[in-house]
């Protein structure tokens, strides 16, 4: 069974940094693209990006390119996102996702459970 | 970026009915369209790719069609469990984007 299982909630400062993880399990994390898409409170969907663990190819929505950072470590099938410095507006729940990508950049078969982001003074 | 657009923003339905909820894109995307379910403090959920296939273990009531930049999902009988929000996806281009949503509530 395809499971990905993310870290904790998190409450932050602005200004401050963090980086959240997705576990991969039950099926080979090298071999999918696995990524990250932002819902704001009461709000949609929002394509963050995708990374490929095998060669670390990483592919940004023109969105958050530059605001975050994706990576992933492959010996312990684990993908992360993380912020160098949080904003009241980054305040929303994250979720990672495996994605299927033929053609761009894919859609998501697989999600994650969801890390809620608080970021406030 | 490509943008997608669904309609209706609300849909208000009962149980048996069949509805209609469409997705039209700022550009054509062949046929790399996603549905998604998503319920109230859920994780979203994969129903339909590329236009028209259903994924597996998705009841056979719904189904996708569709192709270059106008889409619909449909629900062929309305159960219970399918009041939730639904959202197409776009994925042609290097950076994908979502549909803002349709909310499908009981009448």
């Amino acid at each position: 069974e395809v499971q990905l299982v993310q870290s904790g909630a998190e409450v932050k400062k602005p200004g401050e940094s963090l980086k959240i993880s997705c576990k991969g399990s039950g099926y080979s994390f090298t071999n999918y693209w696995i990524g990250w898409v932002r819902q704001m409170p009461g709000k949609g969907l929002e394509w963050m990006g995708i990374i490929y663990p095998g060669d670390s190819d990483i592919r940004y929505s023109p969105s958050f390119q530059g605001h975050v950072t994706i990576s992933a470590d492959e010996s312990i099938n684990t993908a992360y996102l993380q912020w160098s410095s949080l904003k009241a507006s980054d305040t929303a729940m994250y979720y990672c996702a495996r994605h299927f990508v033929f053609s761009g950049s894919g859609y998501a078969d697989n999600w994650g459970q969801g890390t809620l982001v608080t970021v406030s003074s | 970026d490509i943008q997608m657009t669904q309609s209706p923003s609300t849909l208000s339905a009962s149980v048996g009915d069949r509805v209609t909820i469409t997705c039209r894109a700022s550009q054509s995307i062949s046929f790399w369209l996603a549905w998604y379910q998503q319920k109230p403090g859920k994780a979203p959920k994969l129903l339909i790719y590329k236009a028209s296939s259903l994924e597996s273990g998705v009841p056979s009531r719904f189904s996708g069609s569709g192709s270059g930049t106008e889409f619909t999902l449909t629900i062929s009988s309305l159960q219970p469990d399918d009041f939730a929000t639904y959202y197409c996806q776009q994925y042609n281009s290097y950076s994908n984007t979502f549909g803002q949503g349709t909310k499908l509530e009981t009448k």
